[in-house]
């Protein structure tokens, strides 16, 4: 079974700060999403890296796939409380369109 | 861009009652959508994948019975939580995948199901 692990699970920081959030698994994947919720909404595609060691940026999120394709960081610099929701990584196997979502991260920004 | 219907957004019922949830690709096809479970402050957890014209296939420990997947045409997939109890009351969602566009899967808004 495909585990995708999340960490920290929980995050409360002030606005302006730094945070990363990482995404661990011991299967490899052939793409790996990220994503994030709203309450009562469905999750927002983010992001998809494909390729080992790729590194991807939107805007102040930048998305790092590891070498080996097990592993996946999202980097959000200068936090706004806008960015306060749950962020959600998902793999998708080679061979296979269905995805795996990974355990969450929920951020809350302080103004 | 590629829009996902899922309806209703929500639903509260008496314990015993069969719901429908319904899927549905707006200006693509999918041939295969997949429906998800999500428990408060959770992630989403895969349930099924829906096949257009074939049975669904359905992720270790979800009871077959119990959750009824219908894939009958290429823009629409039906899931319905048959005798419903309390302990299946959560949110449902469903995506769809684009094998056209730029984006593998859609997501619909969700279903929040409550069981009394």
């Amino acid at each position: 079974t495909q585990l995708l692990e999340q960490s920290p699970q929980f995050l409360s920081i002030q606005e302006g700060e730094n945070l990363t959030v990482y995404c661990n698994s011991s299967s490899v994947f052939s793409s790996l999403q990220w994503y994030r919720q709203e309450p009562g909404e469905g999750p927002v595609l983010l992001v998809t890296v494909v390729t080992g060691g790729e590194v991807k940026k939107l805007k102040r999120l930048t998305f790092q796939f590891g070498d080996a394709r097990k592993d996946s960081s999202l980097h959000i610099t200068a936090a706004q409380p806008g960015d306060t929701g749950l962020y959600l990584c998902a793999g998708g196997g080679s061979g296979t369109y269905k995805y795996i979502f990974g355990t969450g991260t929920r951020l809350k920004v302080l103004a | 861009g590629a829009v996902v219907s899922q309806h209703p957004s929500w639903v509260i019922c008496k314990s015993g009652t069969s719901v429908k949830i319904e899927c549905r690709s707006l200006d693509f096809q999918a041939t295969t959508m997949f429906w998800y479970r999500q428990f408060p402050k959770q992630s989403l957890m895969l349930m099924a994948t829906s096949n257009e014209g074939s049975k669904a296939t359905y992720e270790q420990g979800v009871e077959k019975d119990k959750f009824l997947i219908n894939h009958a045409s290429l823009t629409l997939s039906t899931l319905t939580v048959t005798s419903a109890h309390p302990e299946d009351s959560s949110f449902y969602i469903c995506s769809a995948r684009d094998t056209q566009g730029h984006q593998p899967q859609h997501f619909g808004d969700g279903t929040r199901l409550s069981i009394l």
